[in-house]
């Protein structure tokens, strides 16, 4: 049973540019969560999508944007990239009417800005 | 507005030893709390989680987390540790009102076993 399936694994993007990260989900689930992890620090909330739509946000700028499709899968969309947005990004996928609290988190992105 | 302190960034300790992880939080509203373990280059898996109920929760790989809800802690033991617990373990809360299980996570705390 594949859990959750981030690409890349790795990436390198320059000051300025606009990246885009995968997500698909554990084969059942309908909601996807993205969280930032800078070094050295835990994950951050960036949002949550369900029903193909931005259901939460945290606190962070329009800059960042997601999508989620008919297949549950996500994308998140950083645009306009800065040195500070460099950090390991995970995603996160449950069922809404699961059990709560029934996270499966992936591997994650490491996206480097230079 | 949540936060959660995780007052030790690193613990080393030896192995067979026993362990304290600790983790306060600050929440005006009720909560569900969490532990995370993140291994070198993988994503986060779930220790246990504390939802209501019993105080004292056991998890997976001998694991287990008192809430205390006086001292607002949630800390994780266990009572003899293997090389392979090397790893950095996050505490984290969830508003207990929120559909959404939004997470917020601490810093972190890196447990270093040693032989």
């Amino acid at each position: 049973d594949a859990g959750v399936t981030q690409s890349p694994t790795h990436l390198i993007k320059t000051r300025g540019q606009q990246v885009t990260l995968r997500c698909s989900p554990k084969s059942g689930h309908d909601t996807v969560s993205w969280y930032q992890q800078a070094l050295g620090q835990g994950p951050q909330f960036i949002f949550q999508y369900y029903e193909e739509e931005e259901r939460q946000r945290g606190n962070f700028p329009d800059r960042f944007s997601g999508h989620q499709f008919p297949n549950y899968s996500s994308e998140l969309n950083v645009n306009a990239l800065l040195l500070g947005d460099s950090a390991l990004y995970l995603c996160a996928s449950s069922l809404e009417q699961g059990e709560s609290y029934g996270y499966t988190f992936g591997s994650g992105t490491r996206l480097t800005v230079v | 507005a949540q936060s959660v302190t995780q007052l030790d960034s690193q613990v080393p300790v030896f192995e067979e030893a026993p362990v304290e992880l600790r983790c306060n939080y600050s929440s005006s509203v009720s909560v569900y709390l969490f532990w995370y373990v993140q291994y070198p280059n993988q994503g986060l898996q779930l220790l246990l989680k504390y939802l209501s109920g019993s105080t004292l929760v056991k998890g997976i790989n001998g694991f287990e987390a008192e809430f205390n809800k006086s001292q607002t802690s949630f800390h994780l033991r266990k009572p003899s540790v293997h090389i392979s617990d090397t790893a950095e373990y996050f505490c984290a809360v969830s508003p207990s009102w929120d559909s959404s299980y939004k997470l917020i996570f601490g810093s972190g705390t890196r447990l270093l076993v040693r032989p």
